[in-house]
C-alpha cells in the first residue's frame, strides 16, 4: 500500500514568487492536513481539507491557501514567498477528519527561499 | 507561553539505556496524546497514542499520559542505535479535527 506521497521533494523559489506543492493521501483516506515544521517553531498546523472543504485552518497569513480535488489530493498554495517561508512542509492523511491517531506524514516538501 | 513544551535536547545516551522524554501542555482540552518519531530527511512516523490519562506499553516503549499535571511522558528500554531521531510529542482536542499541537520535538542519540 503507497504511503502519502509529496511532490517536489525540494524547491527553491525567489522571494515574491508563488508555489504550489501537491499531496497525494494514501488510497481510501479522504482527509488531508497541512503543516509547517521550522526549527524555530516546530510543526505548525496549517489547514485540513475533507470532501473538497476547508473543515480546519490554522493561525497563517492568508497568502497560504489550499484546496482538495475529488480524488482526495490536495494542493496548498504560498503567494508572495518571503524568506520565512523557508521550512518543511508536510502533509498527512487520514481516513477520516478527527483520525489523529491514525494520521500519516508524508517525506515533506522542502522550501527554500531566497 | 507554548501550548506544548518539550525539552529540543539533544540528549545522547549509551545503548541499552533507558530514555525519558516528556512533554507538558498548558490546554486541559487535550484529549489524545501522540508519539511521533521523525527520522532526518523524512516525515514524522506515528510511535503510539494514548487516550487521556493511563499508561499504554508497545514493545520497548512506554507512553504515559497525566492530565491532572498535564505531562506526559515517552519512555524508551534497552535503547538501541536504529532509536536515534527525533521524538515529537503532540496532542490534540479530538473534536473531529486533524488540528494537532506539536512539541518542538527532542533530538535523541543512542551511541553503540
Amino acid at each position: 500500500k503507497a504511503g502519502v506521497t509529496q511532490t517536489p521533494r525540494y524547491l527553491i523559489k525567489t522571494r515574491g514568487q508563488q508555489v504550489t506543492l501537491s499531496c497525494s493521501p494514501i488510497s481510501g483516506h479522504r482527509s488531508v492536513s497541512w503543516y509547517q515544521q521550522t526549527p524555530g517553531q516546530g510543526l505548525q498546523f496549517l489547514f485540513e481539507y475533507f470532501s473538497e472543504t476547508q473543515r480546519n485552518k490554522g493561525n497563517f497569513p492568508g497568502r497560504f491557501s489550499g484546496r482538495q480535488f475529488s480524488n482526495s489530493r490536495s494542493e496548498m498554495n504560498v503567494s508572495t514567498l518571503e524568506l520565512g517561508d523557508s521550512a518543511l512542509y508536510l502533509c498527512a492523511s487520514s481516513l477520516f477528519p478527527g483520525l489523529n491517531t491514525e494520521a500519516f506524514f508524508g517525506q515533506g516538501t522542502r522550501l527554500t527561499v531566497v | 507561553q507554548k501550548e506544548v513544551e518539550q525539552d529540543p535536547g539533544p540528549l545522547s545516551v549509551p545503548e541499552g539505556a533507558i530514555v525519558s522524554l516528556n512533554c507538558t501542555y498548558s490546554n486541559s482540552a487535550f484529549q489524545y496524546f501522540m508519539w511521533y518519531r521523525q527520522y532526518s530527511r523524512k516525515g514524522p512516523e506515528l510511535l503510539m497514542y494514548t487516550y487521556s490519562s493511563g499508561n499504554k506499553e508497545d514493545g520497548r516503549f512506554t507512553a504515559q499520559v497525566d492530565k491532572s499535571s498535564k505531562y506526559i511522558s515517552l519512555f524508551i528500554r534497552d535503547s538501541q542505535p536504529s532509536d536515534s531521531a527525533t521524538y515529537l510529542c503532540a496532542m490534540s482536542r479530538g473534536d473531529n479535527n486533524n488540528d494537532m499541537r506539536f512539541g518542538a520535538g527532542t533530538r535523541l542519540t543512542v551511541k553503540p
